[in-house]
């Protein structure tokens, strides 16, 4: 079946360091969302992309989608305390039922 | 006020008792999900409904049953033949236009 897979699992970085988390999946995507979760909460959903090469930036996140539909990844520029949790990339299967990453939590140390 | 409302926020319950976690939303949306997340995990779907009165599996439904007799509403019962029930559950929803979905609070079940 398909998988959708993400690296790291956990990243941990000083403020104002960047970061990047890349989702691959084994099957080609007609498009892909992006979820944030911090601690002790709920997803919350970022951003969607749907054509190949897609790149689309908000503030100091950048999402990008692959040529082949197959990888993803979302950059984040100079990370404040703010961008502490976990981030979700996920694939659609069929209509409205999407397959969620592992996720990469981030830790950002002040 | 719109969204997705999950009660109660903790449970707890002894092994062997089957129990029910609420999932109600009024975004008028068509199509209604649960997840189940464990600690350092990420979501893995139970059971999805794209309309009223009908579901389909996901890919951990054993030990799990739902109904959708309302539009509004989703719930979801934990049965004691599920094995290791302890986890954080979610609900989310979305609607037609896009498949944003929307994510209630969640309900973190203990079982004991």
């Amino acid at each position: 079946g398909q998988q959708v897979m993400q690296i790291p699992q956990y990243q941990h970085v000083q403020e104002g360091e960047d970061f990047t988390t890349y989702c691959n999946s084994s099957t080609t995507l007609s498009n892909i969302q992006w979820y944030k979760q911090r601690p002790g909460g709920h997803p919350v959903f970022l951003i969607q992309l749907v054509k190949s090469g897609e790149v689309k930036k908000q503030k100091r996140l950048t999402f990008q989608f692959g040529e082949a539909k197959k990888n993803s990844s979302l950059h984040i520029t100079a990370t404040q305390t703010t961008d502490v949790g976990t981030y979700f990339c996920a694939g659609p299967v069929t209509g409205n039922q999407f397959y969620f990453g592992t996720g990469t939590s981030l830790t950002v140390i002040p | 006020d719109g969204g997705i409302t999950q009660s109660p926020k903790y449970l707890f319950r002894k092994e062997g008792q089957n129990v029910t976690l609420s999932c109600e939303q009024n975004l008028n949306h068509d199509a209604m999900y649960w997840y189940r997340q464990d600690p350092g995990q990420g979501l893995r779907l139970i059971y999805y409904s794209q309309i009223v009165n009908d579901f389909q599996k996901g890919d951990i439904a054993e030990g799990y049953s739902v109904s959708r007799e309302k539009k509004e509403s989703f719930p979801l019962t934990v049965t004691s033949a599920q094995k290791n029930p302890t986890a954080f559950y979610l609900c989310a929803s979305s609607g037609d236009r896009t498949n944003e979905q929307y994510f209630g609070p969640g309900t973190r079940l203990t079982v004991t």
